[in-house]
């Protein structure tokens, strides 16, 4: 079965510092596997996706990721942080079982930018 | 366009009674997935529909919960008796199988609180 850990329930970074969040996964099968960002009473929204081609994945917003399979790893990354990043961030890896696309979710991160 | 829509936004209701939620998603989307976010916790799968193919009912908590489409079309979620641990936020996802990468796009979410 798949499974997601996101290291660190909240995060705080500085604005202009680098964001960095933390996930890896059990999968039992070459994985898909997303991050998507969800503002404050709105749905999930996709940052980024790998699909096992590039591991390294740019997204929206400045966001990127890097596929590590030997780490079983997919953290998220943005190189500045601005006040507008602040939201929870959950990652998601893919379970094909039953024909359909089945994510399953970490528990997310909540990123904080302070001034 | 047009995204996946919810409705309602909000729901309150007393405990052992029924609540239905609608979900109408994106047009000619074929997959329509089911998830769950209660407080604190990330996304818990519920139900996926694939076009007129049995949907996959693996993640219903239990026999109160049962959810219909009708073709591709909108899907209703209906929770029977409810209880107190049924108060979540409900989101649905469409996706269309084309994409090649399952993408999932989500609506706003309905806020369930069972008083």
């Amino acid at each position: 079965a798949q499974s997601v850990t996101q290291l660190g329930s909240h995060v705080s970074v500085s604005e202009g510092a680098l964001v960095l969040l933390r996930c890896n996964y059990s999968s039992s099968v070459p994985p898909y596997l997303f991050w998507y960002v969800q503002y404050p009473n709105q749905g999930l929204q996709l940052l980024l996706k790998y699909t096992s081609a590039a591991t390294l994945v740019k997204g929206i917003n400045g966001f990127e990721a890097e596929f590590k399979k030997s780490e079983t790893s997919f953290h998220l990354t943005k190189p500045s942080a601005h006040m507008s990043d602040a939201a929870e961030y959950f990652c998601a890896v893919s379970d094909f079982t039953g024909g359909g696309n089945k994510l399953t979710f970490g528990t997310g991160t909540q990123l904080k930018v302070e001034l | 366009g047009a995204g996946v829509s919810q409705s309602p936004s909000n729901k309150v209701t007393e405990k052992g009674k029924d609540v239905e939620l609608r979900c109408d998603p994106i047009s000619g989307h074929t997959a329509l997935y089911w998830y769950r976010q209660r407080l604190g916790q990330g996304l818990e799968f519920l139900i996926y529909f694939q076009g007129n193919s049995a949907p996959d009912k693996s993640g219903l908590p239990s026999d109160r919960f049962s959810a219909e489409r009708t073709g591709e079309s909108v899907s209703t979620l209906t929770i029977q008796r409810t209880q107190q641990e049924d108060s979540a936020v409900y989101l649905c996802a469409s996706s269309s199988r084309t994409s090649g990468s399952y993408e999932q796009y989500f609506g706003p979410g309905t806020r369930l609180t069972v008083t």
